[in-house]
């Protein structure tokens, strides 16, 4: 399967911040990886799909200024929170779908807004 | 009604028990169905995925989908304590690319006590 690495594993920032999140694909071009937000005991929800060259295509209720998605190549995708406010503190994930392939997981990104 | 139910658990068993996780479904479209296993500040690992109604066996797990029922089962034997996570059933009518609506259970909690 598909090895995903996700950078920075935690962040803590003040109120107003905007923070980029990375995701690679380490061993697959991925024209197309998505960003799921998990909040504490619930689902992983999709956020939005990352297109590689393309603009990312965005769930129904996540505000696409605020959350902006850039796949600029076929091995990085990064996602910035812009102005973050303390409940944008969540649990952000990406995963890649290799060809026929089930999604597979990078290790998440903890983000904590004081 | 949610589109996927799952008991949050907790569920704790001895080591070496037969761990049963279950999750219904309302979407009859859904033809693609994984379980992941997460980590307490992990990203989900995949386990196992089946396409359609049927079994699939994995040395220690087996998966069953009763697409008739809209149930999807995963069974653990010889629980160990590193089984200990939480597990999460996903399902999506599309595969690989065109599987960005890719719907999670809550997730169950397990704990497998030595």
């Amino acid at each position: 399967g598909a090895v995903v690495s996700q950078h920075p594993s935690r962040v803590i920032c003040k109120s107003g911040t905007s923070v980029k999140i990375e995701c690679r694909s380490l061993d697959f071009q991925a024209t197309t990886m998505f960003w799921y937000r998990q909040f504490p005991k619930k689902s992983l929800m999709l956020m939005a799909t990352s297109n590689e060259g393309s603009k990312a295509t965005y769930e129904q209720g996540v505000e696409k200024d605020k959350f902006l998605i850039n796949h600029a190549s076929l091995t990085l995708s990064t996602l910035t929170v812009t102005s973050a406010h303390p409940e944008d503190s969540s649990f952000y994930i990406c995963s890649v779908g290799p060809g026929n392939q089930p999604q597979h997981f990078g290790d998440g990104t903890r983000l904590s807004i004081l | 009604q949610k589109e996927v139910e799952q008991d949050p658990g907790p569920l704790s068993v001895p080591e070496g028990a037969i761990v049963s996780l279950n999750c219904t479904y309302s979407n009859s479209a859904f033809q693609y169905f994984m379980w992941y296993r997460q980590y307490s500040r992990k990203g989900p690992e995949l386990l196992m995925y089946t396409y359609s109604s049927g079994n699939k066996e994995d040395g220690r797990f087996t998966a069953q989908v009763d697409k008739s029922s809209k149930y999807i089962s995963l069974f653990i034997r010889d629980s160990q304590p590193s089984d200990s996570a939480t597990y999460l059933c996903a399902m999506s009518a599309g595969y690989g690319g065109s599987q960005g609506n890719l719907i999670f259970g809550k997730g169950t909690k397990l704990s497998v006590k030595p």
